[in-house]
């Protein structure tokens, strides 16, 4: 079946240490988001990448990057990771961006922590 | 400051009677509006959107009111099942900017037997 893959399930990290959370998908959509969920609240969007264009959203932090070396993996990586930073992780694909109504394709998320 | 809230965190439901999940918004300005449903250990699954243009919109079970002027929608599930416990999400978006999902906080449905 098509779908997203996210991996791990759970990350633990290091105060400071750099992490990185990996997501793949066999839709072959254009658009790959990261989502980030922190307990109780609602996802919110980090950036997202049309193909090879990466489009960061006004108040993600800097210590958040992402690469896309191809159409089926992109990573998201943490440079310093923070307790704040402590959170569920989505990502998801869709086919088209800014084009109307988009039906996103979640990945089951990766839960990292910050010890 | 939010800009799509859902003032529930929980809902219980006996099966077989409607399940009503509330959500608000702030911003006239929305397009769509959409709800996902989350199981456990799963990624959040697209379940049925609304166009603001539209005041109804529905999909076997599942109904979607948008009272625009009262910046308030609702879905609505009849008859409930206990296959539709799980966490359900409204979300907002811009036409221009179909894809980026402005989340409220989610409801989590219990349908019980």
């Amino acid at each position: 079946d098509a779908m997203v893959i996210q991996n791990p399930r759970y990350q633990v990290t290091q105060f400071g240490k750099p992490v990185t959370l990996s997501c793949s998908q066999t839709l072959n959509h254009n658009v790959m988001y990261w989502y980030q969920q922190k307990s109780s609240q609602a996802p919110k969007l980090l950036f997202h990448y049309y193909d090879k264009d990466f489009n960061n959203e006004a108040d993600t932090p800097d210590n958040f990057q992402s690469r896309r070396p191809n159409t089926s993996f992109c990573f998201l990586d943490i440079r310093s990771p923070g307790l704040g930073d402590a959170a569920m992780y989505l990502c998801a694909t869709s086919r088209e961006f800014g084009t109307g109504i988009e039906k996103l394709f979640f990945g089951s998320g990766t839960q990292l922590s910050v010890l | 400051d939010q800009q799509v809230k859902q003032n529930s965190p929980s809902l219980s439901v006996q099966e077989g009677r409607i399940s009503i999940l509330n959500c608000d918004y702030t911003n006239s300005m929305f397009d769509y509006f959409l709800w996902y449903k989350k199981y456990p250990a799963e990624g959040p699954t697209f379940l049925i959107s609304i166009s603001s243009i539209k005041d109804k919109n529905e999909d076997g079970r599942f109904t979607v009111f948008l009272n625009k002027s009262a910046k308030h929608l609702s879905l609505h599930i009849v008859p409930s099942q206990p296959g539709d416990s799980a966490v359900y999400f409204c979300a907002a978006e811009y036409y221009n900017q179909g894809g980026k999902l402005i989340f409220g906080q989610g409801t989590e449905l219990s349908v019980k037997p």
